[in-house]
């Protein structure tokens, strides 16, 4: 199974730049990089996703690594809203189905 | 608007007893999901179909049971032969079985055992 490693929790004060990281070294060469977010008792949430370049949306970038075995999503601005569990997630092809292989996630605190 | 619409917000089982989880979806989706939440923990694939009239097992399918008779529903059966029942339940689509585009989740069903 493509597995991903994150940090169980980071904090991150108000109106500064948040870096979470994922590891993600058995990564296949075609596999696309997921990012989701989940505030308490809700789905997860889309956040971003990417294959090989950096990746730009209006919630977050996404840097991913030159040899693609790490990334990084970026929130340029964290506000109390961004506080939730963020799951970095690869798709899994190994048994020839396409399905999502969701780790523990980052839990990110924001503080005011 | 567009989304995916699960039913009921919490739901009540008594031992012995089959409960049915539903979600609907007007994205015009072909695929759909059923996931298990524990607390603490990430989601674990239960069941999923990609296209109607087909379903596959996911990870954790022993107990459970789906149907995928219509595009828009997929209904997952929690029966009395999962011991554990208890958790948070996602459904969520996608638009192609094989493709790399994200998934849109519900707001989920909270399970708990009477």
């Amino acid at each position: 199974d493509a597995k991903t490693t994150q940090p169980n929790s980071m904090e991150s004060n108000e109106e500064e730049p948040v870096h979470l990281p994922c590891n993600h070294s058995t990564i296949s060469g075609t596999d696309y990089i997921h990012w989701y977010r989940q505030l308490p008792s809700q789905g997860p949430e889309y956040v971003i996703h990417g294959l090989t370049s950096n990746v730009n949306n209006r919630m977050a970038s996404l840097a991913i690594a030159e040899d693609r075995k790490s990334s990084t999503l970026i929130l340029h601005r964290a506000t109390l809203r961004d506080a939730a569990v963020y799951y970095c997630i690869l798709r899994d092809r190994t048994s020839g189905t396409y399905k999502y292989i969701f780790g523990t996630g980052t839990r990110l605190k924001v503080l005011a | 608007d567009g989304g995916i619409t699960q039913s009921p917000k919490y739901l009540f089982r008594k031992e012995g007893q089959n409960v049915t989880l539903s979600c609907e979806q007007n994205l015009n989706h072909d695929a759909m999901y059923w996931y298990r939440q524990d607390p603490g923990q990430g989601l674990r694939l239960i069941y999923y179909s990609q296209i109607v009239n087909d379903f596959q097992k996911g990870d954790i399918a022993e107990g459970y049971s789906v149907s995928r008779e219509k595009k828009e529903s997929f209904p997952l059966t929690v029966t009395s032969a999962q011991k554990n029942p208890t958790a948070f339940y996602l459904c969520a689509s996608s638009t192609d079985r094989g493709s790399n585009q994200p998934q849109h989740f519900g707001d989920g069903t909270r399970l708990s055992i009477l």
